[in-house]
């Protein structure tokens, strides 16, 4: 039974370079989302997908941001011309609705990103 | 609005020794999830417990137990017997039953478990 799985684990990035995180969501579960976490903060909600569809974007996912689901599998999160405020972690996770489940989402180890 | 309040930062214990960690929310649902996770220096969000509003049942796993009380909006998590192995950073959070289900964290409480 494999959890949640991130690539890479950490970036290091020159300010105005691109980045693309991956992600790989437990593989029954639907519902697969991003969080952002900065240090001594909880994380904070990003975006949303069920299978393939983009439900739901935070006011935090400026433009620079896009996520994609291409197949309701895998997902990427691309962040354009970054700029040193983006470091942090990138946390993905994934759920399976239900009264069974609860919704319970469960997370991967996240990706850090540093932009230098 | 959906808040999360955890007025702990940071806690240290002696090992064997209890300890309480406080969550406090504010929501206008009239249900919802509350969870805690835990989130060890490696980064990993552990999923640890999941409690319905409408079931105020205190839960006890182990030496982990929950104490849910609607009527204080509060939803504390105790560890009895602490063990270095502990030692991480807690977050309580809060979902709608409904919609995306997204979670709403605290700023999490640090604890630190000295041998």
């Amino acid at each position: 039974d494999t959890g949640v799985s991130q690539d890479p684990r950490h970036k290091i990035t020159k300010r105005g370079q691109n980045v693309t995180f991956r992600c790989d969501p437990i593989s029954e579960h639907n519902r697969l989302y991003w969080y952002r976490q900065t240090l001594g903060q909880g994380p904070e909600f990003l975006t949303y997908f069920q299978n393939e569809a983009q439900l739901e974007k935070s006011r935090l996912l400026s433009d620079r941001f896009s996520a994609e689901r291409p197949k309701g599998s895998f997902s990427t999160l691309e962040i354009q011309r970054t700029e040193q405020g983006d470091s942090a972690m990138y946390l993905c996770a994934s759920s399976s609705p239900g009264p069974a489940s609860g919704n319970t989402i469960y997370f991967g180890e996240g990706s850090w990103l540093t932009v230098v | 609005a959906q808040k999360v309040t955890q007025a702990q930062t940071e806690i240290s214990v002696v090992e064997k020794e209890d300890v309480t960690l406080d969550c406090v929310y504010e929501t206008r649902d009239t249900t919802y999830y509350l969870f805690w996770y835990k989130q060890p220096p490696s980064g990993e969000l552990v999923f640890l417990i999941r409690r319905n509003s409408f079931d105020e049942q205190n839960e006890i796993s182990g030496r982990y137990s929950w104490n849910f009380q609607k009527s204080t909006s509060s939803f504390n998590f105790t560890i009895t017997a602490s063990q270095v192995v502990d030692s991480a950073v807690y977050f309580c959070a809060l979902s709608a039953l409904t919609g995306a289900n997204n979670l709403f964290f605290g700023t999490g409480t640090r604890l630190t478990v000295i041998p």
